[in-house]
């Protein structure tokens, strides 16, 4: 079964860091782009950042430019989001999605998602 | 950045409806829309991509149009189960951006 789940979520203050991690599995991981994406409480969909197969390619919402880095372990079939300088208004359920393509496309597998709450 | 912008943004409905969505991009994309399907409490289910193709396993009655800047998400008979927000994303720039969503309610 094609699958992706997130962890490392959690209550954060202000200032402080995270990680999060995807677990992939039940498809060649090293074959495709993938990409975390957010849903603040109640709101719409946002792009947070992509990272394509090779690690050579790689994007961020001006949002979270010079704070959040993306990478990916093709050998473990995880991603990871490392969150410095965290905001309030980074709260928010945190995806992590596998794109249809090899490169660019649309997201065909979603995770279920990591809560992240940044509050003091 | 690409501006999605989907109208409307809610609307009502009744089952057996044929429904229309339609979204905008502030600059052409060619085909590379793609359309999502979410539920409370649910990750986003994708729809449709390359603007009109539809996902395996996704009901033949979502069909999708368009191309360069306006596109549609067409529902021919709405299901129970259709009861959702749907989110348009354009994945013309590595950058991608999503709409801001519609929400599809019973009447």
């Amino acid at each position: 079964e094609v699958q992706l789940v997130e962890s490392g979520g959690g209550l954060v203050q202000p200032g402080r860091s995270l990680r999060l991690s995807c677990a992939a599995s039940g498809f060649t991981f090293d074959d495709y782009a993938m990409h975390w994406v957010r849903q603040a409480p109640g709101k719409g969909l946002e792009w947070v950042s992509g990272i394509s197969w090779n690690s050579g390619s790689i994007g961020y919402a001006d949002s979270v430019k010079g704070r959040f880095t993306i990478s990916r372990d093709n050998a473990k079939n995880s991603l990871y989001l490392q969150m410095n300088s965290l905001r309030a208004e980074d709260t928010a359920l945190y995806y992590c999605a596998k794109v249809l393509g090899s490169t660019v496309g649309a997201f065909d597998i979603w995770g279920q998602g990591t809560m992240v709450t940044v509050s003091s | 950045a690409i501006r999605m912008t989907q109208s409307p943004s809610s609307f009502s409905a009744s089952t057996g409806d044929r429904v229309t969505i339609t979204c905008r991009a502030s600059q052409g994309i060619s085909s590379y829309l793609a359309w999502y399907q979410q539920k409370p409490g649910k990750a986003p289910k994708l729809l449709i991509y390359a603007a009109s193709t539809l996902q395996s396993g996704v009901p033949s009655r979502f069909s999708g149009s368009g191309s360069g800047t306006d596109f549609t998400l067409t529902i021919s008979c709405l299901q129970s189960e259709d009861f959702a927000t749907y989110y348009c994303q354009q994945y013309y720039s590595y950058s991608t951006t999503f709409g801001q969503g519609t929400k599809v309610e019973i009447k």
